[in-house]
């Protein structure tokens, strides 16, 4: 079964600072989707970025990136010159073609004036 | 823009009763989900629906709960006999062919 682990339930940054959220995942597949969500207080689930397994290249979201390692299973989230509004929980989450999705824990992400 | 619709976007209920959780995925998308997220824990699949039928459920689908799509726009969720822990933010979401699947608002149940 696949599984989505991040092991930083909180982090901090100073605004305008750069952060950077790890998130790991086992899958036995070669070619499936990765994705960071958002979610703010409001609880909506919002999509901030997606990575292509068969994709060798870093997606990008404009403050938003990623650096997906697919040997390692790695794909961390880095958002740049943070703002208040980045504030929220973030889940990384992994999917085979069109079945469910699979949710890490979350990292409750604070944002420093 | 389009988006996923979800309503009630907050239901209370007496533990026992029956509630329906009613969403409106987006008009071109194939793939519709439910999941449930208790307070302050992860986000847990519940099941997914395709083709006029369930392509997958979890562990928590069980006799408790229903699917339907009575027709070509809704997608609905019926949880029969309420229990205390029952009581979550439920989503839906929808998604066409190998794409990232789009979340409606949510519906907060609380069970009392």
């Amino acid at each position: 079964a696949q599984t989505v682990t991040q092991s930083q339930p909180e982090m901090s940054v100073q605004e305008a600072e750069t952060v950077t959220l790890s998130c790991t995942y086992d899958t036995s597949e070669s070619d499936y989707y990765l994705f960071w969500y958002k979610q703010p207080p409001s609880r909506q689930m919002i999509l901030v970025i997606r990575q292509e397994a068969y994709k060798q290249q870093n997606a990008t979201e404009n403050r938003f990136s990623v650096n997906f390692q697919k040997a390692a299973k790695s794909f961390s989230l880095k958002i740049s010159d943070s703002q208040l509004g980045d504030a929220a929980m973030y889940f990384c989450a992994y999917s085979f073609g069109n079945e469910k999705l699979t949710f890490g824990t979350g990292t409750r992400l604070t944002i420093i004036p | 823009e389009p988006e996923v619709t979800q309503t009630p976007s907050h239901q209370v209920t007496q533990m026992g009763q029956e509630v329906i959780l009613r969403c409106v995925p987006i008009s071109n998308h194939l793939y519709f989900y439910w999941y449930r997220q208790i307070l302050g824990q992860k986000v847990e699949f519940l099941v997914s629906f395709y083709n006029n039928e369930i392509s997958e459920k979890s562990e928590i689908f069980d006799d408790q709960f229903s699917v339907e799509r009575p027709d070509g726009s809704n997608f609905t969720l019926k949880i029969r006999s309420t229990k205390l822990e029952d009581s979550a933010m439920y989503f839906c979401a929808s998604s066409k062919l190998n794409t990232e699947a789009f979340f409606g608002q949510g519906t907060r149940l609380t069970v009392v």
